[in-house]
């Protein structure tokens, strides 16, 4: 099991565009949170998905929003790119509904804009 | 509002001595919390959550709510220690989302 994978692992983008990064849960997950992480500070987080469906989402604007598809892996795109959007940006996947589960996190996709 | 508190942005210690790195935590619910390393060059990744109640690679983590901390104790740090260490809290029942703190830097000196 090569755990939670993401692509791609640096990207650098201009300001206003847009841009796509792509999660591969662990096997037998079923649930995928994208957490961003600046410069010097802990994981910030954004949104998470369960059964294709955004189920919670922190404080993000309304120009950061995912998909997840049927096979559980899942998209964070980002339109109207900002400077303040520079940062490493991780996806964490975990089983919904066990107790105990635990969040497994990927090599996080290095976001740049310039 | 939720919050998790890391005061310490840096910590160094020598080989063989104890170590704390402090974590206090702002939730109204019932809290759950853990604590998140990440090596050098290496994913973040569990260390211990509260629940478990469990000591790993010889932490422990011993929630008091009375006074809101989750503090991660080691009587004696190795070098291999030497890491970023986060403190999370996690809510929203099972399908929870975790809350990190800004995480310290320990270093453990030969």
């Amino acid at each position: 099991d090569a755990g939670v994978t993401q692509s791609p692992t640096h990207l650098i983008k201009t300001r206003g565009q847009q841009v796509t990064l792509r999660c591969s849960p662990k096997s037998g997950h079923d649930t995928v949170s994208w957490y961003q992480q600046a410069l010097g500070q802990g994981p910030q987080f954004i949104f998470q998905y369960y059964e294709e469906e955004e189920r919670q989402r922190g404080n993000f604007p309304d120009r950061f929003s995912g998909h997840q598809f049927p096979n559980y892996s899942s998209e964070l795109n980002v339109n109207a790119l900002l400077l303040g959007d520079s940062a490493l940006y991780l996806c964490a996947s975990s089983l919904l509904n066990r107790r105990n589960t635990e969040a497994f996190f990927g090599q996080g996709t290095r976001l740049t804009v310039v | 509002a939720q919050r998790v508190t890391q005061p310490e942005k840096l910590l160094s210690v020598f080989k063989g001595a104890p170590v704390e790195l402090k974590c206090n935590y702002s939730y109204s619910g019932s809290p759950e919390l853990f604590w998140y390393v990440q090596y050098s060059r290496q994913r973040l990744q569990l260390l211990l959550r509260h629940i478990s109640r469990e000591s790993i690679k010889g932490f422990t983590a011993d929630l008091n709510k009375g006074e809101t901390s989750f503090h991660l104790k080691k009587p004696f740090a190795q070098e291999e220690d030497s890491a970023m260490y986060y403190c999370a809290l996690g809510s929203g029942g099972s399908n929870y989302k975790l809350t990190f703190g800004k995480g310290t830097l320990l270093t453990v000196n030969p």
